[in-house]
């Protein structure tokens, strides 16, 4: 079967890094991306890997080993409005593959 | 710039009710096109997607259909719901030629069967 898992909840402080973990089982693979989507919204593309390392676009960076069949997001200098859900998802056979969503929970 | 349109935003809808989804989007051509539906707190299920007018797939067997009668509309279907189809409904689009496979989603319909 091809599965996702990420964590269900992450809790972190406003000004903090928050790293959400993502790993995978697929039959084919071409790239890990995020999304991002805040409650009653719709979900927002953030970044994508396809290849190994580091992907850094502002204040968010995503990483990926195909090795291990693992990714994660990290946000940097946390702010309360990054408080939403966040996505991983497999492109294999050109279809979208998705986690069950991190829900992130920022205090003050 | 391509934009993407559904309605309605919210519905409500007696159990053994028809429905009909429209999506719509713009700025771009023969674009791949995808149903998902979301239940509260969960992830995103993939109901259909298409590559071309009249090209559908399906994913997951249920009461639902969908049809693509122009090249940037997609509809969602129902001859009669049920308890278990209400949900966020999100039609998304994306480039057939890109390998990344970047995903554009629309506002998104609630549908709540009563």
């Amino acid at each position: 079967g091809q599965s996702l898992e990420q964590p269900s909840e992450v809790t972190a402080v406003e000004g903090a890094i928050v790293q959400i973990n993502c790993t995978y089982q697929t039959s084919g693979f071409y790239g890990l991306s995020w999304y991002q989507q805040h409650d009653g919204g719709a979900p927002t593309f953030l970044s994508y890997n396809g290849l190994d390392g580091l992907e850094e676009t502002g204040r968010f960076s995503s990483f990926l080993s195909r090795s291990d069949s693992y990714g994660y997001l990290l946000l940097q200098e946390l702010q309360m409005k990054d408080s939403a859900s966040y996505f991983c998802a497999v492109i294999s056979n050109y279809q979208l593959i998705w986690g069950a969503g991190t829900k992130l929970i920022i205090k003050p | 710039s391509q934009t993407i349109h559904q309605w309605p935003a919210t519905l409500v809808q007696p159990v053994g009710s028809p429905l009909s989804l429209e999506c719509t989007v713009e700025g771009t051509s023969n674009p791949n096109l995808y149903w998902y539906r979301q239940a509260a707190g969960r992830g995103l299920q993939l109901l259909f997607y298409s590559v071309g007018i009249g090209q559908i797939s399906s994913e997951v067997p249920q009461n639902l259909s969908a049809s693509r009668p122009q090249d940037r509309q997609f509809i969602l279907s129902s001859k009669k719901l049920l308890l278990s189809d209400s949900g966020f409904y999100l039609c998304a689009w994306s480039m057939a030629s890109a390998s990344t496979d970047t995903q554009y989603f629309g506002p998104g319909t609630r549908l709540t069967v009563l």
